[in-house]
């Protein structure tokens, strides 16, 4: 059983810029959610895609947007690029079945933005 | 909304000794709570899981916690520390709507002392 990958590791982009984070999902798995993780704090709901379609939003401004594919596979993107969107961001997959289930994270991507 | 507090930012503890991570939460319904591990520059690693069954849920490598919903706590647990312990442990919280959306606490560092 694969887990959760997520690509690249590290990225560095200057202000202004655009980036693409991607994400595979866990076999079997047909939910992704991305958070995001500010050095020294817990990770932040960013949002989570559900059969290729965005099923819940955190507070996050539209310049932050994604996609998922029919192979469950997902895409974080991130216009215009600011100092403050320095951060880890995880990816994680899960199967909801009606109650709370535990989501499998990846590595992260680590982006800083000078 | 949901919510959870982690009491304390920093733990110390001797190695074979208990450990304690204390963990408030709040949530309007009945919530499904969750520790999760990060190691230094790794992914976060599922320890356990409540989800309305017994109160007290083991988990992996030792480490238990027990749902004390009087109190709104779900404090972990293990009798024993041990170096490899040493990480971030992050209290989250989940409930109904928005596809399981997690809601994590700001972590608490435990340091163990040989």
């Amino acid at each position: 059983e694969t887990g959760v990958t997520q690509s690249p590791t590290h990225l560095i982009k200057t202000r202004g810029q655009q980036v693409t984070l991607r994400c595979s999902s866990q076999s079997g798995h047909n939910t992704v959610s991305w958070y995001q993780q500010a050095l020294g704090q817990g990770p932040q709901f960013i949002f989570q895609y559900y059969r290729e379609e965005e099923n819940g939003r955190g507070n996050f401004p539209p310049r932050f947007s994604g996609l998922q594919f029919p192979n469950y596979s997902s895409e974080l993107n991130v216009n215009a690029l600011e100092l403050d969107d320095s951060a880890l961001y995880l990816c994680a997959s899960s199967f909801p079945s009606g109650r709370a289930n535990e989501q499998f994270f990846g590595p992260g991507t680590r982006l800083t933005v000078l | 909304a949901q919510s959870v507090t982690q009491l304390d930012s920093h733990v110390s503890v001797s190695e074979g000794t208990p450990v304690l991570l204390r963990c408030n939460y709040s949530s309007s319904y009945s919530p499904s709570l969750f520790w999760y591990v990060q190691h230094p520059n790794k992914g976060l690693q599922l320890l356990l899981k409540y989800t309305s069954a017994a109160t007290l849920v083991k988990g992996i490598n030792g480490f238990e916690a027990e749902f004390k919903k009087s109190e709104t706590s779900f404090h972990l647990t293990k009798p024993s520390a041990h170096m490899s312990d040493a990480a971030e442990y992050f209290c989250v919280v989940s409930g109904l709507g928005y596809g399981n959306k997690l809601v994590f606490g700001a972590g608490t560092i435990l340091r163990v002392k040989s």
